[in-house]
């Protein structure tokens, strides 16, 4: 069964625009929400993580946006940028593990 | 700046053979794990270790076994590599005992191209 769900399975945005990205999970435990980026020929690393007890965390241009009650999470990536090119993983966390979404693989056209 | 290092980057080997991949961590950390990606881009994670112990071992074909010397360093050797092999074997550290509101710390991954 799949833990977390991530939409849409690729998006592309232009230079500047705010990209959207959505994620969902099945388990109501899970309480930490971390959200990886990887680029091309590296390893994903963390990017913006939140802790379900919170509804909003910024830093800088990314924005998690959560709702516990509904199960839902999206990351905002405001301004994008050409550099922001990336597949992004959302995942969930709970008791020591870990469950990652699909990827969501993000194009930014200058 | 990269803190989990991973070798070799590439490998291209014939079904049946045997194939070893490295990984160490400078991070001091305590917990260390094997991911596979595969052409979709898809994390499913293999094994991990917590101070030389296995503490999850997720359903993978016997001919994959993880191997730690010490906490620092965890290898992975597939035994008679399948063509379903073929993919990028991610390798990743952690501070504690699991990944719960922890960071996980990845390598860049090995590419396995089995033929």
């Amino acid at each position: 069964q799949q833990q977390v769900r991530q939409s849409p399975q690729s998006l592309t945005v232009w230079e500047g625009e705010t990209a959207i990205l959505n994620c969902s999970y099945e388990n109501s435990a899970f309480d930490y929400f971390p959200w990886y980026q990887q680029f091309p020929g590296e390893g994903p690393a963390l990017l913006i993580s939140i802790l379900s007890v919170s509804d909003k965390k910024e830093d800088g241009r990314f924005t998690i946006f959560f709702n516990k009650r509904e199960k839902k999470l999206s990351l905002h990536i405001a301004d994008s940028q050409p550099g922001d090119s990336a597949t992004y993983f959302c995942a969930a966390s709970v008791n020591n593990r870990i469950f990652f979404g699909d990827g969501t693989q993000l194009v930014v056209k200058p | 700046e990269t803190a989990v290092f991973q070798t070799p980057n590439y490998h291209v080997t014939q079904v049946g053979n045997e194939v070893s991949f490295n990984c160490k961590q400078t991070l001091g950390h305590d917990t260390m794990y094997w991911y596979k990606q595969d052409s979709k881009k898809l994390l499913k994670i293999m094994f991990s270790y917590n101070n030389k112990q296995l503490i999850v071992n997720e359903t993978v074909p016997r001919r994959f076994s993880p191997q730690s010397s010490d906490k620092a360093h965890l290898n992975l050797r597939i035994k008679s590599v399948e063509p379903e092999d073929s993919a990028v074997y991610l390798c990743a550290s952690s501070r504690g005992l699991g990944a719960s509101a922890e960071t996980l710390y990845f390598g860049s991954g090995t590419r396995l191209t089995v033929l």
